[in-house]
C-alpha cells in the first residue's frame, strides 16, 4: 500500500457527461500528480499539483481540469467525456516535487461507453 | 525535451533465472532521476528503484538493480532470482530538475516467469 488513496476504483459513464476523481495523497506529502494510462498512449503526465498550486502541465486536454485543496486532496474533472477517454487514471504524490521519488495510488478506470 | 526508450516489448524468463530489463534515455537537464516501476496485472504502480544522476554508485534494493551507464545513457534494471510474483509490466521512468516533477515513461517491458 502505497498510501495514496484514490476513489472511486471503478466508474462507468456514457459520452458526454461529466466526472469527478479523487486523490488524496499520502502523509506529508505536497505534491500530487495526474496521470492517464490507456492502451494506444502508455502513461501519460497530464498536470501537477504542489501545495494548492498548479506547477506542470502535460498532455492535458481542455475538456480536463484539477485542483488541490488546502487539504491536499485534489480531484481530477474530466467533461463532455468521449470514448477515447476510457483509460486507467493514476494519482500519484511526492514530498517536495523535484527529485523524490512519486507514489501512486491505486487508479481509477474509467469506461465511457 | 526528455525521452525514455524501452525496446523490449516482452520477455520470458525462468524462475531463479537474472533478467535485464533496457532502458535508455535522452535529456538536457544537467541533473535528473531515474526510476522503475513495476505493474501487475492488478493494475497498481509500484516504485522498486531510484537512481539519482550525480549518484556515483549503481543503486540498488533487494533483488533489484539499477546498472547506470551515464555516458552511455543508459538505465538498466536487473533483476535478480526471479519469481513467479515478479511477471508484470516494468517501466523505466526519468525526471529532470528543470522539468519540475514530470515524468517521462518508457514504453515498458512485459516480463513473464515461467517455473
Amino acid at each position: 500500500d502505497s498510501g495514496v488513496t484514490q476513489t472511486p476504483k471503478h466508474l462507468i459513464t456514457a459520452t458526454g457527461q461529466r466526472v469527478t476523481l479523487r486523490c488524496s495523497p499520502r502523509s506529508g506529502d505536497l505534491s500530487v500528480y495526474w496521470y492517464q494510462q490507456s492502451l494506444d498512449q502508455g502513461l501519460q503526465f497530464l498536470i501537477q499539483y504542489y501545495n494548492g498550486e498548479e506547477r506542470a502541465k502535460g498532455n492535458i486536454l481542455e475538456r480536463f481540469s484539477a485542483q488541490q485543496f488546502p487539504d491536499l486532496h485534489s480531484e481530477l474533472n474530466l467533461s463532455s467525456l468521449e470514448l477515447g477517454d476510457s483509460a486507467l487514471y493514476f494519482c500519484a504524490s511526492s514530498t517536495s516535487g523535484i527529485t523524490d521519488t512519486q507514489y501512486f495510488g491505486p487508479g481509477t478506470r474509467l469506461t465511457v461507453l | 525535451a526528455q525521452k525514455i526508450t524501452q525496446t523490449q516489448p516482452g520477455m520470458f524468463v525462468q524462475e531463479k533465472e537474472a533478467v535485464t530489463l533496457d532502458c535508455t534515455y535522452d535529456t538536457s537537464d544537467q541533473s535528473y532521476g531515474l526510476f522503475w516501476y513495476k505493474q501487475p496485472s492488478s493494475g497498481e504502480m509500484i516504485f522498486l528503484i531510484y537512481q539519482g544522476s550525480y549518484d556515483e554508485q549503481n543503486a540498488t534494493e533487494g533483488r533489484y538493480s539499477l546498472n547506470f551507464q551515464k555516458a552511455r545513457k543508459s538505465a538498466n534494471l536487473v533483476i535478480s532470482a526471479s519469481q513467479l510474483g515478479d511477471s508484470a509490466m516494468y517501466f523505466c521512468a526519468m525526471r529532470g530538475t528543470d522539468s519540475w516533477g514530470k515524468f517521462q515513461f518508457g514504453a515498458g517491458t512485459q516480463v513473464v516467469v515461467t517455473p
